[in-house]
């Protein structure tokens, strides 16, 4: 059973602050990973994608990846109200054509 | 650029009644195509996906079917409603090249009665 965990939160962060958000999965070679962002009542949004190991910016998200850990990450800078939403981490394994889904972790930025 | 669309985006339909779901991808050819379940407060459920017209895999054994008639156009149904299929149904698409993201539809929330 490939797994991806992430989680569930809450996770409340002051605003301006950085919101660090963790995912592990169990499927050595998976490929790619991806961030989702979701809101309440709504589809999921691509917002960071991430092939390699080290570091990838956009904008106030960075997402980290280290394969031999099987350990991805991402970061919010700065965080603002409008980013209080539920964080899906996603791993493409090897087979290439499905992604798998962690449950989720709910973020909360107060003003 | 590419656009999917999905629809209806309410339905409220009784027990055991009938269910067509509709999905359309839009500015590309040959995409994956995946329908998927979330529950309330729960994850995603990949139910079908689908790599090429009439090709379609089943990852949950349930009383629902999928069908792709078309390169672009992936359908969701069922024969016999259960209270246990209410949810928020995604459709999403890929390129067809390995290790894509995929892109979400706007979702259609079941309600079954």
């Amino acid at each position: 059973q490939k797994e991806v965990e992430q989680n569930s939160g809450p996770l409340s962060v002051p605003e301006g602050a950085i919101a660090s958000l963790n995912c592990t999965y169990s499927d050595r070679g998976s490929q790619s990973f991806f961030w989702y962002r979701q809101y309440s009542g709504k589809s999921p949004e691509l917002i960071m994608s991430i092939y390699s190991n080290g570091d990838k910016e956009d904008g106030r998200f960075t997402a980290q990846l280290n394969k031999a850990s099987q350990y991805v990450s991402l970061l919010i800078r700065d965080s603002q109200p409008s980013d209080s939403a539920t964080y899906l981490c996603a791993v493409n394994g090897a087979a290439g054509n499905k992604l798998t889904f962690g449950g989720g972790t709910r973020v909360l930025v107060k003003p | 650029s590419q656009t999917i669309h999905q629809w209806p985006a309410t339905l409220v339909q009784p027990v055991g009644s009938p269910l067509s779901l509709e999905c359309t991808v839009e500015g590309t050819s040959n995409p994956n195509l995946y329908w998927y379940r979330q529950a309330a407060g729960r994850g995603l459920q990949l139910l079908f996906y689908s790599v090429g017209i009439g090709q379609i895999s089943s990852e949950v054994p349930q009383n629902l079917s999928a069908s792709r008639p078309q390169d672009r156009q992936f359908i969701l149904s069922s024969k016999k409603l259960l209270l246990s299929d209410s949810g928020f149904y995604l459709c999403a698409w890929s390129d067809l090249a390995s290790n894509q993201p995929q892109h979400f539809g706007d979702g259609t929330r079941l309600s079954i009665l």
